[in-house]
């Protein structure tokens, strides 16, 4: 089956700088990969997706790039905010109808004003 | 909010008890997930219904019975749980191949 690997685990930024958060996934058929923002007391949320057709997406401050090749892709926020801080995690979904996320281990992000 | 709900969003219960979680989604969405949050633990995915059909039972001990009595419903039936049992239960929900959408979960402590 599918194997996410997470990294790092925890990131500590100064308000203003840029957070980067990397996945690697094991099976090459995989083609959607969301990210999603965990806060305090609540559910994950999307905040950014890319399918295995694209190499980049952007959405203001938020990125995602994907590597097919190297079978990796990661989660780039410029000028962090306060309200940033969160658990990031990433996901990978398989083709064939398969609907079920394997996710990574999350990312535990401080932003420090 | 994401149109999932989940209650009670806390539960605290003996070892010898019976509850129930319980969630509902109003998305529209095909399959619904259940999933326990550890601290320092990934996600871990529990059950799967799809059309009301369970389609993904991950060695899940059967202290826990989910029941999906419609497209929008979907109970965790707890049943003489134990303390590791204590996390967070996430509900999420979805159309086929897309993104999931999340309740706020139910915390859960088994005394």
């Amino acid at each position: 089956g599918e194997n996410v690997e997470q990294h790092p685990s925890t990131l500590s930024v100064q308000e203003g700088d840029s957070a980067v958060i990397k996945c690697t996934y094991s099976d090459s058929a995989s083609n959607y990969f969301p990210w999603y923002k965990q806060e305090l007391g609540k559910g994950p949320q999307l905040i950014i997706d890319i399918r295995s057709n694209v190499g980049e997406k952007k959405d203001q401050r938020i990125a995602v790039t994907l590597n097919k090749t190297a079978k990796h892709f990661s989660l780039h926020i410029t000028e962090t905010q306060p309200e940033d801080s969160a658990v990031y995690f990433c996901a990978a979904i398989g083709p064939g109808g398969s609907y079920i996320p394997t996710f990574g281990r999350g990312t535990s992000l401080i932003v420090h004003p | 909010e994401t149109g999932v709900t989940q209650t009670p969003r806390h539960l605290v219960m003996g070892m010898t008890n019976k509850k129930s979680l319980k969630c509902e989604q109003h998305l529209g969405h095909n399959a619904m997930y259940w999933y326990k949050q550890s601290a320092k633990k990934p996600l871990e995915l529990m059950f799967v219904y799809s059309l009301e059909e369970r389609v993904e039972n991950n060695s899940v001990p059967s202290r826990f019975s989910p029941e999906c009595p419609n497209s929008s419903h979907l109970f965790l039936h707890l049943h003489t749980l134990q303390p590791e049992d204590s996390a967070l239960y996430l509900c999420a929900s979805s159309r086929t191949g897309g993104e999931q959408f999340f309740g706020p979960g139910t915390r859960l402590t088994v005394l």
